[in-house]
């Protein structure tokens, strides 16, 4: 079954840049939207933001001021970039595609995932 | 920001057993949810979207049903693969809000 792929350090210090890279996807990013989410050990998921097929955004408002995701489209990969983290900020990170189902009403789910990559920020 | 409250937290159940997870959104959501399985080390999988409508080759033991406010996920028969943690997840409005899930254990 397809699989997205992240890759992205995995160790940061406080107040560095997180930058995480998904791709591996065997159609368009351009032509779906795609989502981040994050895992802190041992506790629930948590949205991170949205970018549709117009490379419109949605952020988290608690993550908004430090958090950009966009496509690049030549490269055909989807990133996420957070700065100035903490150590709240330790969590594995997903990209996943937001599909749209329905014809009259519809609907969003997250139906292809990433295997996560674990970002551990620490001095 | 809708909350999701997810409930139980955990349960204790054997191969076989019929099951019952619920959530409730702080808000009308219509029929906005989606349901996930998370086993450990894993990404989540998508069970269910649009609260009832079974992803592709998800087993049909797995159900979904409710609107508005409540909504419940349903296991009519224990298998030793669905041991796993459940969330649920609101597509209605920004931002996304989950359920904080439910563990389902072997008793």
């Amino acid at each position: 079954q397809e699989q997205l792929q992240q890759w992205g350090a995995g160790l940061l210090k406080p107040s560095e840049t997180l930058s995480l890279t998904c791709g591996g996807y065997l159609g368009s990013f351009s032509g779906y939207s795609w989502t981040w989410l994050r895992q802190p050990p041992g506790k629930g998921l948590e949205w991170i933001g949205d970018i549709d097929h117009r490379g419109n955004t949605k952020y988290s408002p608690s993550l908004e001021s430090r958090i950009t995701i966009s496509v690049d489209t030549s490269k055909n990969q989807l990133s996420l970039k957070l700065t100035s983290v903490t150590a709240a900020d330790t969590a594995v990170y997903y990209c996943a595609r937001l599909m749209t189902f329905g014809v009259d009403v519809f609907y969003d789910a997250l139906d292809l995932w990433g295997q996560g990559t674990m970002v551990t920020v620490s001095s | 920001a809708i909350q999701m409250t997810q409930s139980p937290s955990s349960l204790s159940a054997s191969v076989g057993d019929r099951i019952t997870i619920t959530c409730r959104a702080s808000q009308d959501i219509r029929k906005d949810l989606a349901w996930y399985q998370q086993k450990p080390g894993r990404a989540p999988k998508l069970l269910m979207y649009a609260t009832s409508n079974l992803q592709g080759g998800v087993p049909s033991r797995f159900s979904g049903s409710g609107s508005g406010t409540d909504f419940t996920l349903t296991i009519s028969s224990l298998h030793p693969e669905d041991f796993a943690t459940y969330y649920c997840l609101q597509d209605y409005d920004y931002p996304r809000t989950f359920g904080q899930g439910t563990k389902v254990e072997v008793k």
